[in-house]
């Protein structure tokens, strides 16, 4: 069973444009809500991070949306551009238990000049 | 400072055998996590090591293990080799107990391709 839900699995935008990705959970027990990139060959690395007690949070062009009512979260991506192409991932942990950690499937982000 | 390193780059096994594989974290890291990328199952967490112990585990078989040794290095080891073992293995460091993220960030390798026959 997918614990962390991402869609859409390809975006392609235009630079200048705004990308979006979102990831649903159904542990509402999961407190910690990163998000990385990760570019061909390379390891993914973190992005950006939220809590569940915040329901936005802003670094840059990055911005986390959180609602945690409905259980989601997305990542929005302001004046994309080309450096931006890469596979986006988030993830949902909570911070005590064993197995505590899990991973949507991904996304290819395309920005197109 | 150099980054997280990892041998070998790309192995290619048959079934039913074992593999190793290494990671050396950024100096001065003490935690060292290893993960399985796949195209069908995405990331997933397999373990994290701290000061040689285990300390968190993922929802793997027994086949996957791993240890820690005094400075810091981690191997991982997978026994008897399966088809769906192929994947990209990733290790990250980082200062701290990581469990997660909290306080502590984590610093990904290239990761080792591995490919099962």
């Amino acid at each position: 069973q997918q614990q962390v839900k991402q869609s859409p699995q390809s975006l392609i935008v235009q630079k200048g444009g705004i990308s979006i990705i979102n990831c649903a959970y159904e542990n509402t027990a999961f407190d910690y809500f990163p998000w990385y990139q990760q570019f061909p060959g390379k390891g993914p690395a973190l992005l950006i991070a939220i809590r569940p007690d915040v329901s936005e949070k802003k670094e840059g062009r990055f911005t986390i949306s959180f609602n945690k009512s409905a259980k989601q979260f997305s990542l929005h991506i302001m004046d994309s551009q080309p450096g931006d192409s890469a596979t986006y991932f988030c993830a949902a942990i909570r911070q005590t238990g064993a197995n505590n950690l899990f991973f949507g499937t991904g996304t290819r982000l395309t920005v197109i000049p | 400072k150099a980054g997280v390193t990892q041998t070998p780059r790309y192995l290619i096994k048959t079934r039913g055998q074992q593999v190793t594989l290494s990671c050396s974290p950024i100096s001065g890291h003490r935690s060292v996590s290893w993960y399985q990328q796949t195209p069908g199952q995405g990331l997933q967490f397999l373990f994290e090591y701290f000061s040689e112990t285990q300390r968190n585990k993922g929802n793997f078989p027994g086949r996957f293990s791993g240890r820690q040794f005094s400075n810091s290095r981690s191997e991982m080891n997978v026994s008897t080799l399966e088809l769906g073992d192929s994947a990209l293995y990733l290790c990250a460091s980082s200062f701290g107990l990581w469990r997660g993220g909290n306080q502590e960030t984590q610093y990904f390798g290239p990761g080792t391709r591995l490919l099962v026959l």
